[in-house]
């Protein structure tokens, strides 16, 4: 069973605003990949963290941000929120030790009016 | 840069009937992962199996198997003797062998069982 947390569920922002979403990794991962998942698409890698420090990203502007925190948990910040910035974010956690699989959590449904 | 393509947007099938979903991709890595994973209406991705591309057998979990063709780059989910459970989004998904499961994911299958 997954170990993945993200908060909050759902949020509502207006265009122009900034807004952190949250995830805690599964105990023993040490990376977190964040996702944006448009409506009715697959999901698009954003970027990824280990040991604090980001470790590729994806074809998204700077406006997009990231922390990871000595526990392995992590932040997603968006500056600027922009109407196409309504999606679903998922985190998923993994670890560089060994052969194992990503979990994700279950989302944060943002949505940008 | 790696592409992963669904073309199927969406199926269904009758309970206990078998499916198969198809996946196409195109990668210059020689060494990789391919993933179908199913995302149902709880949002929560769930990893139904992986394939290793080193391995020329075709992976198994219970109900749930492939068909890997690595020359044709190509890489379908399987589903015997379906169940309502089965309904949901099925994505298929790629990453690098030393890629630190960063996903390329495709678009996506609606799959739904009739009861």
């Amino acid at each position: 069973e997954t170990g993945v947390t993200q908060s909050p569920t759902h949020l509502i922002k207006t265009r122009g605003q900034q807004v952190t979403l949250r995830c805690s990794s599964q105990s023993g991962h040490n990376t977190v990949s964040w996702y944006q998942q448009a409506l009715g698409q697959g999901p698009q890698f954003i970027f990824q963290y280990y040991r604090e420090e980001e470790n590729g990203r994806g074809n998204f502007p700077p406006r997009f941000s990231g922390l990871q925190f000595p526990n392995y948990s992590s932040e997603l910040n968006v500056n600027a929120l922009e109407l196409d910035d309504s999606a679903l974010y998922l985190c998923a956690s993994s670890s560089t030790s060994g052969d194992t699989e990503a979990f994700f959590g279950q989302g944060t449904r943002l949505t940008v009016v | 840069a790696q592409t992963v393509t669904q073309s199927q947007p969406e199926m269904s099938v009758q309970e206990a009937e078998t499916v198969t979903l198809s996946c196409t991709y195109d990668t210059s890595e020689n060494n990789y992962y391919l993933f179908w994973y199913k995302q149902p209406p709880s949002r929560q991705m769930i990893l139904v199996i992986r394939q290793e591309a080193y391995k020329q057998q075709n992976a198994t979990e219970n109900r749930f198997s492939v068909n890997f063709q690595k020359a044709a780059k190509s890489f379908s989910l399987k589903i015997s003797d379906s169940q309502l459970g089965d309904t949901a989004m099925y994505f298929c998904a790629f990453t690098p062998i030393f890629g630190n499961e960063k996903l390329t994911f495709g678009t996506g299958t609606r799959l739904t069982i009739i009861p």
